[in-house]
């Protein structure tokens, strides 16, 4: 079993919808669930990260960790065309050390 | 964060070359490391860049193969050595800068192409 499970899609959905992503994991030692969004042809850019348990909200988008699951989510609100790209979860379990990375799910949101 | 400017952006080597690929940084930084992805896949860490000291290599991932220098705490280089077309993958070079998650952060990748 792979340290971080994820969806790899594709996934598309038409602008304005709200699109949610998701990862699990299996090493309960993660403390920092991140999200990166990766266009073609570029490097990940960090989108959000949260630590621990709980929710975080930045503008359209939601971050989302249950613990006790080992369940992360992203969620996108009134989605837009621009967001097309590659969404990947990524994990630590503590500050400067490597990150583990989902697979990543490919969305296309439609115009 | 930091800013990264990452060396070639793509190249198109011949099997059994080599190409060293550069990471520079704009501020010193306490973490380096290279990741590998290939077509359709996600981030592989190849190894953990060590300032002054040899890489730490994960798993499947071999000092000869792919060795790696970091003399400084802005600089590092990871070559690809003796190339197949499986080697055909972006390479990423990653930073942490000072203290805490929203510091970990990419260069925009070499596209390499083994024919």
């Amino acid at each position: 079993q792979k340290e971080v499970e994820q969806d790899p899609g594709p996934l598309s959905v038409p602008e304005g919808a709200i699109v949610s992503l998701n990862c699990t994991y299996s090493n309960s030692a993660f403390q920092y669930f991140m999200w990166y969004r990766q266009y073609s042809r570029k490097g990940p850019e960090l989108l959000m990260y949260t630590y621990s348990s709980g929710n975080k909200e930045d503008g359209r988008f939601t971050a989302q960790v249950d613990k006790s699951s080992k369940y992360i989510s992203l969620f996108i609100r009134d989605s837009q065309p621009s967001d097309s790209a590659t969404y990947l979860c990524a994990m630590i379990h503590s500050g400067n050390t490597p990150l583990v990375f989902g697979k990543g799910t490919r969305l296309s949101v439609i115009a | 964060s930091a800013v990264i400017s990452q060396k070639p952006s793509r190249d198109i080597c011949q099997r059994g070359t080599s190409l060293t690929i550069q990471c520079q940084v704009d501020s010193q930084v306490t973490m380096m490391f290279w990741y590998r992805q290939q077509p359709g896949q996600s981030l592989t860490l190849i190894a953990t860049a060590n300032q002054g000291s040899e890489a730490t290599y994960e798993s499947g991932f071999v000092i000869d193969k792919f060795p790696i220098s970091r003399p400084n705490l802005t600089f590092s280089t990871l070559t690809v050595s003796n190339m197949s077309p499986e080697d055909s993958s972006i390479y990423l070079c990653s930073v942490v800068s000072g203290q805490g998650t929203d510091g970990y952060t990419f260069g925009s990748g070499t596209r390499l192409t083994v024919v």
